[in-house]
């Protein structure tokens, strides 16, 4: 089936210690996004690719960055995790038309947490 | 500023009788709306969506509101299943210009359907 998958599904890293979490999707979607979602909130979206280009929101730290190597894989680097960076990282996938807002196809999370 | 809100957290139903979630919104620019449903140790999977070209979109047991004088959705579930019961989430979009479908998710409600 095909798939978004992410690796670990459980990341513990220690403060100021670099974390990497990673994605990949079997989709062949060209757009790929990393959420970050605290407990009882709403996921908040960190940046996304459109194929090669790498789109960054305003609000988002510079301690996060991203990867993406090539179609199928997309990495999230964490430089330096503070206690506030604990939370579930989601990456998601889609595929897009032109005009047209097409679903996005979630992998199950990993969860950080900060010691 | 949250442009997304579901001011209800949680939600308890009866089987068999009708769920109804509420979302509302601010950005007029938001012309897409989907909903998700989340198990958990799961990510989000899509359930329905709604162009603001309609105002009404079913699919089985799930119908999808659109207000968009109020800038208010709903979802509503009948009849409600106790495999119904999850995290939904209300999610918005722009399908014009450069967004690529991004998405903007509300808090989340958690459904518990009772036997």
């Amino acid at each position: 089936d095909a798939m978004v998958i992410q690796n670990p599904r459980y990341q513990v890293t220690q403060f100021g210690k670099p974390v990497t979490l990673s994605c990949s999707q079997t989709l062949n979607h060209n757009v790929m996004y990393w959420y970050q979602q605290k407990s009882s909130q709403a996921p908040k979206l960190l940046f996304h690719y459109y194929d090669k280009d790498f789109n960054n929101e305003a609000d988002t730290p510079d301690n996060f960055q991203s990867r993406r190597p090539n179609t199928s894989f997309c990495f999230l680097d964490i430089r330096s995790p503070g206690l506030g960076d604990a939370a579930m990282y989601l990456c998601a996938t889609s595929r897009t038309t032109s005009g047209r807002v097409n679903e996005q196809f979630f992998g199950p999370g990993t969860r950080l947490t900060v010691l | 500023d949250q442009q997304v809100k579901q001011n209800s957290p949680s939600l308890s139903v009866q089987e068999g009788r009708i769920s109804i979630l509420n979302c509302d919104y601010t950005n007029s620019m938001f012309d897409y709306f989907l909903w998700y449903k989340k198990y958990p140790a799961e990510g989000p999977t899509f359930l329905i969506s709604i162009s603001s070209i309609k105002d009404k979109n079913e699919d089985g047991r799930f119908t999808v509101f659109l207000n968009k004088s109020a800038k208010h959705l709903s979802l509503h579930i009948v009849p409600s299943q106790p495999g119904d019961s999850a995290v939904y989430f209300c999610a918005a979009s722009s399908a014009g210009g450069t967004s690529y479908g991004k998405l903007t998710f509300g808090q989340g409600t958690i459904l518990t359907v009772h036997p």
